[in-house]
């Protein structure tokens, strides 16, 4: 079985922080996404990666960076932890074009 | 307007109802995909289909892709189907990547 996992279920942090989000996959995917999901707006895609060290802007890609070092790790990265990034963080991977594959997500609160 | 439409946004049935929730979109697709997210849990992909039917236990989902609409049925429906469905398309447009746009969701309560 896929399995996507990321680094913390529950965060809370304090404005103006630096945060990062990690997340692994152990199928040798070579895409990976960084989605934030909100009520009513739905997943929105942040940043995705389809090789290591290549990444390219999502939808949502202000106040956020990425950084895949290694093709089984991909991580987001909130430069100065703002109230209004506040939300859930999901991580998926997929193999070419085919289905993708979720991590649990990782609720991030900012205070 | 959202190039990914569900309807209804809320369902509520009763344990055994036959229930469909509809997904219409305005681009062109590679694909089309139905997710489940059930309450704190993560996201698992039901169906992937670019056409005709696939059905895997209870759930069937349906694509026609001239009329750019996809339905998932689920038959003999259970409390544990209470869940939020996405559809989600890959667009045929943008390069060649696996980037998905995404409905909001259905959520579905299955009531005993």
């Amino acid at each position: 079985d896929v399995k996507v996992t990321q680094s913390s279920r529950y965060l809370v942090k304090r404005t103006g922080e630096k945060v990062f989000l990690e997340c692994v996959q152990d199928m040798d995917h070579e895409n990976m996404f960084w989605y934030r999901q909100d009520p009513g707006l739905g997943l929105r895609l942040i940043y995705f990666s389809y090789d290591v060290k290549m990444k390219e802007k999502g939808d949502i890609p202000e106040g956020y960076s990425v950084s895949r070092e290694k093709k089984e790790r991909f991580s987001l990265i909130l430069e100065s932890a703002s109230t209004n990034q506040t939300s859930m963080y999901l991580c998926a991977s997929s193999k070419e074009y085919n289905e993708q594959f979720f991590g649990p997500g990782t609720r991030l609160t900012v205070l | 307007k959202n190039e990914v439409e569900q309807s209804p946004q809320n369902l509520t049935a009763q344990e055994g109802e036959f229930i469909t929730i509809n997904c219409s979109y305005s681009v062109g697709i590679s694909a089309l995909h139905w997710l489940q997210q059930h309450p704190g849990g993560g996201i698992v992909s039901l169906f992937m289909l670019s056409s005709g039917k696939k059905k895997h236990g209870r759930l069937i989902a349906t694509i026609n892709i001239q009329e750019k609409h996809s339905s998932l049925h689920i038959t003999a429906s259970h409390p544990r189907d209470s869940a939020v469905y996405i559809c989600a398309v890959s667009p045929n447009y943008g390069g060649a990547t696996n980037k998905l746009i995404f409905g909001t969701g259905t959520l579905l309560a299955v009531q005993p």
